[in-house]
Formats: C-alpha cells, sequence, structure tokens
C-alpha cells in the first residue's frame, strides 16, 4: 500500500524560482489537501480539492496554485518562491467520513 | 466556525505514567473527532477517531471519548513508553458545503523519559 506519495522529499530553491511538488495517492479518495506545517502554527490549509477539476482556497493560498486533473494527483505549484515559503508541506488524501492520510512531507527551503 | 483547543507543550512524563491531553472544540451540529500522531520527521498518521457522541475510539493503549455535553475529546494512555515521544494533534471534521475538511489543533508535544 503505497498511499499517499509525496516528491520529492527535500528541496532548496532560490528566491524567484517556480517549481512543483508532486502528490499522489491510489486509495482512490475523492478529498486531497496540501498544508503548511510551521513552528509554533500548527497545520495551516493552503488548497483543496473535493473530487477531478474542482479546488479552491484555504486559509494561506497566496504564492501557490493547484490542479486536479485526475483523482490520483494534486501537485502543488510555487509561482515564485519567496523565503516566507520556506516550511514543511503535507498532502493528504481522505474518503468522506474517514480521517486524512498524509504524506511524508516536503522540506522546502527557500534562499 | 469551527476549532480545536490543545493543551501547550511540551508535556514530559516518565516512562510508565499515565497520560492526559486536553483537547476541546468548537463546532456546529456533529462533527467527527480525530487525534492524529506525528513522529519526528514523518507526516502525521490516524491514531483514533469517534464519530458520534459517547463513542469511544481506542488504538495503541490510546483511548478518547466523544464528549458532547463539554465539547471534549481528551487523550489518555495508562502507561505511556518512551517510542510514544511525538507529536499529537487534535482534529475534528464536518461536512459543510460539500466539504469535508479538517481543523487541526496547534499539536502538544510529548516526550517520554526513560
Amino acid at each position: 500500500n503505497a498511499g499517499v506519495t509525496q516528491t520529492p522529499k527535500f528541496q532548496v530553491l532560490k528566491t524567484g524560482q517556480s517549481m512543483t511538488l508532486q502528490c499522489a495517492q491510489d486509495m482512490n479518495h475523492e478529498y486531497m489537501s496540501w498544508y503548511r506545517q510551521d513552528p509554533g502554527m500548527g497545520l495551516r490549509l493552503i488548497h483543496y480539492s473535493v473530487g477531478a477539476g474542482i479546488t479552491d482556497q484555504g486559509e494561506v493560498p497566496n504564492g501557490y496554485n493547484v490542479s486536479r486533473s485526475t483523482t490520483e494527483d494534486f501537485p502543488l505549484r510555487l509561482l515564485s518562491a519567496a523565503p516566507s515559503q520556506t516550511s514543511v508541506y503535507f498532502c493528504a488524501s481522505s474518503s468522506l467520513e474517514g480521517g486524512y492520510t498524509f504524506g511524508s512531507g516536503t522540506r522546502l527551503t527557500v534562499v | 466556525g469551527n476549532s480545536v483547543t490543545q493543551m501547550e507543550g511540551p508535556v514530559t512524563l516518565s516512562e510508565e505514567a499515565f497520560l492526559t491531553i486536553n483537547c476541546t472544540y468548537t463546532a456546529t451540529g456533529y462533527p467527527s473527532l480525530f487525534w492524529y500522531v506525528q513522529y519526528p520527521g514523518e507526516g502525521l498518521q490516524l491514531l483514533l477517531k469517534a464519530t458520534k457522541a459517547d463513542d469511544k475510539g481506542s488504538n495503541k493503549g490510546f483511548e478518547a471519548t466523544y464528549r458532547k455535553e463539554t465539547t471534549s475529546f481528551h487523550l489518555e494512555k495508562g502507561s505511556v513508553q518512551v517510542s510514544d515521544s511525538a507529536v499529537y494533534f487534535c482534529a475534528l471534521s464536518r461536512l459543510s458545503g460539500g466539504s469535508y475538511i479538517p481543523t487541526f489543533g496547534r499539536g502538544t508535544s510529548l516526550i517520554v523519559h526513560p
């Protein structure tokens, strides 16, 4: 069981660069979300999706884009990286009623 | 709106001590309640859940009871081990507007000494 797979695990970017964080799940879950985790801030929701073709903004969406062309994949794109986006990013998926399954995270540093 | 409040950590215990981590919530209707655990360098893992009032979720010696009258979902374990050292997150999830998005507490760090 692969569950939720995130790549890469670590990434260093220069300010202004763009990149895509990949997330894939093999559980046929409809709901997928992206969170960032910062010390003392807990988990903050960036974007989420309730199914293929449907996305919506969470608590901290600025500077990030998402798309959901398939049920399995939910990539997160950083448009122009800033030091404030240095964080650990988690992708998660869920079936209705169920708890979330999280990926192992991407640790991003923007210099 | 929905919110979850957890006791601040870190909670520091000796091995075999009794653990309680408090969690209270604010939500309209009847949310489902969850506890997640995050070990160092890893993502969150679902530990247990309860979907209606008076339900008790349990897993790996941990348990929590859904108390609607006190809007609480406190996590307990009778005898902690060093391997239980982790960060614990309380969360609620409620269907609203077609979305089933959880609200997380800020997490409580548990440190267990031998």
